[in-house]
């Protein structure tokens, strides 16, 4: 089954410098790759996704490239603010994993930002 | 903040007890998914709701049950409850319009589950 790996754990910058946050998956077959913000005590939060078909889609300050080839996928933040210190998650889905459902999301263990004003 | 619900906010059960969760999807969404945060973590898939049907299952034992609604609400069951079981449960509500497919998901607030 499909097995996502979230590097690094924890990340602290200045604010207005940039994250980066890294993510590899197993399954060959995923093709669906969506971010999460997940503020204390809140629900986790659609911030970015991408599809298989795609190399690299942008937000604002947000960006997300997939590497298909080496299984890995990133997160950019330019421009950090204080408010965007959170812990983040990355995952992936598509047909053929776990447990033969489709539609199903695999998360990783997620990324605490701190973001010093 | 989107338009997925869940009930309770917070529950406290004691060990072997049984609990009902409650999902409600967002307009318009016809699939709703369960997953099981604990502290640290993040979420792991429980199981899906498609058309009322269950539509694919994590690692999660029997005991672990869940219901779809014609209006596409769902309910997580979990019975003879452990102390392991204490965590967030979250759903999160898609709409799918060819099955298979991979769905953009939003959250729900979640349930606070603490086993006593």
């Amino acid at each position: 089954g499909e097995n996502v790996e979230q590097h690094p754990s924890t990340l602290s910058v200045q604010e207005g410098d940039s994250a980066v946050i890294k993510c590899t998956y197993s399954d060959s077959a995923s093709n669906y790759f969506p971010w999460y913000k997940q503020e204390l005590g809140k629900r986790p939060q659609l911030i970015i996704d991408i599809r298989s078909n795609v190399g690299e889609k942008k937000d604002q300050r947000i960006a997300v490239t997939l590497n298909k080839t080496a299984k890995h996928f990133s997160l950019h933040i330019t421009e950090t603010q204080p408010e965007d210190s959170a812990v983040y998650f990355c995952a992936a889905s598509g047909p053929g994993n776990y447990g033969g459902s489709q539609g199903n999301l695999i998360f990783g263990k997620g990324t605490k930002l701190s973001v010093k004003p | 903040e989107t338009g997925v619900t869940q009930s309770p906010t917070h529950l406290i059960k004691t060990r072997g007890q049984q609990v009902t969760l409650r999902c409600s999807s967002q307009s318009g969404h016809n699939t709703v998914s369960w997953y099981q945060q604990a502290l640290g973590q993040g979420p792991q898939f429980i199981f899906q709701y498609y058309r009322e049907e269950e539509n694919g299952r994590g690692n999660f034992p029997p005991r672990f049950s869940g219901l779809q609604f014609p209006n596409y609400s769902s309910e997580l069951n979990v019975n003879a409850l452990e102390l392991d079981d204490s965590a967030l449960y979250l759903c999160a509500s898609s709409f799918r319009a060819v099955n298979p497919s991979t769905d953009t998901q939003y959250f729900g607030p979640g349930t606070r589950l603490t086993v006593l």
